[in-house]
C-alpha cells in the first residue's frame, strides 16, 4: 500500500528556534493535512491544503505556523519560533479527494522543544 | 459541547469476547464516519469507514451508524490481545474537509 513519508522521525530544538517538518504525501493525492497530538491527548487538526493554498485552518494554526508545497512532492510545516507547548507528535496526512475518502497518515515527527 | 465524544476507558474484555466502542458527535450534518486504531507512539490506522445508517461488517469488525441519534459504534468480535490499542472515532463534518477526532477509547484485551 502507498505510504505518506515524514522526516525526521524525531526533532529536538531549543525554544525560540525555527523548525521545518517534512512530508511526502502519496503521489496522486490532492488534499494534504497536518495534525498534531500532544502526549496523552487527542489528535488535533491544524491545517488542510488543496490546490496550492490553505483550505482550512484551526485556531492552533496561528502566525507562527506556515505550510508550503515547494515542489510537486514535498509538503512542509514550519514553526517560526517554537514554544514549549509546541512539543507534540506531528502527523502529515493526505487523501485523494476531500469528503469521505480514506485519510492516510504518515508515521509522525516527534517534536521536543526544550 | 465536544464535537466528537468517546468514553476514555479503559475498556477491558477477555480474549474471545466482543468489545463494544461508542462515539457521539454534535454536528447533525456530518457525512462520513471513521474508526481508527492507534497503538502507543504510532500513527492512526484506519479500520472502518461508514457513510449511511445501519451496519457495515468487515471481518471481525462491525461499524454501526445512527444519524438520528448522532451515534457511531464499533464492535470487535473474537477480541485478541493484539487488538489492545486506543480506538479513535473521527467525523467528517458537513462543511470543510477536515476530520475531527474524538479523544479515543483505550481497549485492553486480557488473555
Amino acid at each position: 500500500e502507498p505510504e505518506v513519508t515524514q522526516t525526521p522521525s524525531h526533532q529536538v530544538t531549543q525554544m525560540g528556534q525555527e523548525v521545518i517538518l517534512r512530508c511526502v504525501p502519496i503521489s496522486n493525492h490532492l488534499y494534504f493535512y497536518w495534525y498534531r497530538q500532544i502526549l496523552g491527548q487527542k489528535v488535533e487538526f491544524l491545517v488542510s491544503f488543496y490546490n496550492n493554498e490553505i483550505s482550512e485552518k484551526s485556531e492552533i494554526f496561528d502566525d507562527q505556523f506556515s505550510v508550503e508545497r515547494p515542489d510537486g512532492s514535498n509538503f512542509t510545516l514550519k514553526i517560526r519560533s517554537t514554544k514549549l507547548e509546541d512539543s507534540a507528535m506531528y502527523f502529515c496526512a493526505s487523501r485523494k479527494t476531500g469528503l469521505g475518502e480514506k485519510l492516510f497518515f504518515g508515521s509522525g515527527t516527534q517534536l521536543s522543544v526544550l | 459541547q465536544k464535537e466528537v465524544e468517546q468514553n476514555s476507558g479503559p475498556l477491558s474484555v477477555p480474549e474471545g469476547a466482543i468489545a463494544s466502542l461508542n462515539c457521539t458527535y454534535s454536528d447533525r450534518g456530518s457525512q462520513s464516519f471513521f474508526w481508527y486504531r492507534q497503538y502507543s507512539g504510532k500513527s492512526p490506522e484506519l479500520i472502518m469507514s461508514i457513510y449511511s445508517n445501519g451496519d457495515k461488517e468487515d471481518g471481525r469488525f462491525t461499524a454501526q451508524l445512527n444519524k438520528a441519534s448522532q451515534y457511531v459504534s464499533l464492535l470487535i468480535r473474537d477480541s485478541q490481545p493484539s487488538d489492545s490499542a486506543t480506538y479513535l472515532c473521527a467525523v467528517n463534518r458537513e462543511y470543510g474537509n477536515k476530520l475531527v477526532f474524538g479523544a479515543g477509547t483505550i481497549l485492553r484485551v486480557k488473555s
